[in-house]
């Protein structure tokens, strides 16, 4: 069973640009978190997609969105770049909203903002 | 979701039992005890989650005290590959806000 993939793997950006990042769950799962993973601060939660819709949002500004495709994949987009949006971004996915069930990370996307 | 408390770091000899403990005393009967491992660069990966009762499966085992206001993750024979941050998590059970609150969790090294 193939796992949460995540592309790119690595991605480089300046300030003030856009950045999309992918996120494909497994077979089945439908919902999808974003994390993101900065030097320092640990792991924080972003976004989580269920069915399609935004379920909840972590404590971060507007310019972070995202959506849920009817196949359940999910894209992160961070708009006007920021030097310090320089992270790991992990997704994971679950199987449906029951919380109890376990999340599967992906290997994530390191992207760099200079 | 409760606060966690854990060491920052710990090491262990490899092939000896490694435990790795938690101090979450503001738990409330409904939240249960997660545990995740980081392995360096790596998307963390589920190990176990319990309740009240001890659980045990093929990669550890969780203890948890009988107040529920700690535990201990056990794995029982320590290999290199077990190098990595292990994080516990306190989280409610529902169709609420289902992420994950990591904290900074416990870096083992596991030592030849």
């Amino acid at each position: 069973e193939a796992g949460v993939t995540q592309s790119p793997t690595h991605l480089i950006k300046t300030r003030g640009q856009q950045a999309t990042l992918r996120c494909s769950p497994i077979s089945g799962h439908t919902s999808v978190y974003w994390y993101q993973q900065a030097l320092g601060l640990g792991l924080q939660f972003l976004l989580w997609y269920d069915e399609g819709e935004e379920r909840n949002r972590g404590n971060f500004p507007p310019r972070f969105s995202g959506r849920q495709f009817p196949n359940y994949s999910s894209e992160l987009n961070v708009n006007a770049l920021e030097l310090e949006d320089s992270a790991l971004y992990l997704c994971a996915s679950s199987q449906g909203r029951v919380a109890y069930n376990e999340q599967f990370f992906g290997p994530g996307t390191r992207l760099t903002v200079l | 979701d409760a606060k966690t408390t854990q060491p920052p770091s710990m090491d262990c000899a490899e092939g000896r039992a490694a435990n790795l403990p938690c101090n979450h005393s503001t738990i409330s009967g409904n939240e249960y005890v997660y545990w995740y491992r980081q392995i360096h660069s790596q998307g963390p990966q589920y190990i176990i989650h319990g309740l009240k009762n001890n659980e045990t499966n093929e990669m550890a085992s969780l203890i948890i005290t009988e107040d529920r206001k700690s535990s201990t993750l056990i794995l029982p024979h320590a290999t290199l590959r077990d190098t990595a941050v292990y994080y516990c998590i306190v989280r409610v059970l529902g169709t609420g806000a289902n992420n994950l609150f990591f904290g900074t969790g416990t870096r083992l090294t596991v030592i030849p």
